[in-house]
C-alpha cells in the first residue's frame, strides 16, 4: 500500500504569516494533486503538477513537485482566514485516475 | 455550475439497518469514485467506476457493502447491515475522460447508533 504522509498534522497561525505544508511518500508518483477541503464539504482541487521539479502558483499559494516526483510541497504567503481548511495531497501512481490521499494537514489562520 | 450532487447528507441509523447513499454525477463524467473520510484513517478510496462498469472496489468490506451504477446520472452505495464502525463522511466524486481531476460532491455523513 502506498503511503502518503503530509506534515504538519495541524498547524493554527495569525493572519500575515507564512507557511510551509509537505507530503512525502517513499514510492514515485505520475502526479500529484493538492485540494483543500472546507468543513461540511468535499475536497476542492487547487493544482496538479506532473514533472519534477516543477513549480506552480495559485495567488498566494506556491506548489513545488520534488526533482525525484516523491514528495511536494505547499508554501502560503501572507496567510488569511479564508486559506483555513483541510489540505490534502493525493498520489496519482498510474493507476487510470486511481488517487491515494495523505494524511491531511488542518490549517487555521486566526486574525 | 455543474456539480456532484449526494443525498442523504445526512442519515441516522441504527445497527443492523440497511443504508443507501445516492449520488449524481456532473453530466459528461464517465468515471466515478466513492470515498470514506474519518478522522482516524482519513480519505480512502472505496469504490471507483468507469463507463459505469466497476474497475476496484477493492477498498471495500465485501460482505456489508456494494456499489452499483444503475444508469449514467446515478451512483449507488448500499450497507447491508449497518455497523458502528461504518459512521463517516462518504463522498463521491467524478471525473472527466483523460482527466485526473476529481469533482467531489458535499458527501452524506453517517453515524450508526
Amino acid at each position: 500500500t502506498q503511503l502518503l504522509k503530509q506534515s504538519p498534522q495541524f498547524l493554527s497561525i495569525q493572519e500575515g504569516e507564512n507557511l510551509t505544508v509537505y507530503c512525502n511518500s517513499s514510492s514515485v508518483f505520475s502526479s500529484l494533486q493538492w485540494y483543500r477541503q472546507e468543513p461540511g464539504e468535499g475536497p476542492v482541487l487547487l493544482v496538479t503538477v506532473v514533472t519534477g521539479g516543477e513549480v506552480k502558483k495559485l495567488k498566494r499559494l506556491t506548489f513545488q513537485f520534488g526533482d525525484a516526483r516523491k514528495d511536494s510541497s505547499l508554501h502560503i504567503t501572507a496567510a488569511q482566514t479564508g486559506d483555513t481548511g483541510l489540505y490534502l495531497c493525493a498520489g496519482d501512481w498510474g493507476g487510470g485516475n486511481k488517487l491515494t490521499f495523505g494524511t491531511g494537514t488542518q490549517l487555521k489562520v486566526e486574525l | 455550475d455543474a456539480r456532484v450532487t449526494q443525498t442523504p447528507r445526512h442519515k441516522v441509523t441504527e445497527m443492523g439497518q440497511e443504508v443507501t447513499m445516492r449520488c449524481q454525477p456532473i453530466l459528461g463524467h464517465n468515471t466515478v469514485f466513492w470515498y470514506r473520510q474519518t478522522m482516524m484513517q482519513g480519505l480512502e478510496l472505496l469504490a471507483y467506476f468507469r463507463n459505469r462498469a466497476p474497475l476496484d472496489d477493492s477498498g471495500m468490506p465485501k460482505d456489508r457493502f456494494s456499489a452499483e451504477m444503475p444508469d449514467a446520472t446515478l451512483a449507488t452505495l448500499k450497507i447491508q447491515p449497518s455497523e458502528p464502525r461504518d459512521s463517516a463522511v462518504y463522498f463521491c466524486a467524478s471525473g472527466p475522460s483523460g482527466e485526473e481531476t476529481q469533482y467531489f460532491g458535499p458527501g452524506t455523513r453517517l453515524l450508526v447508533l
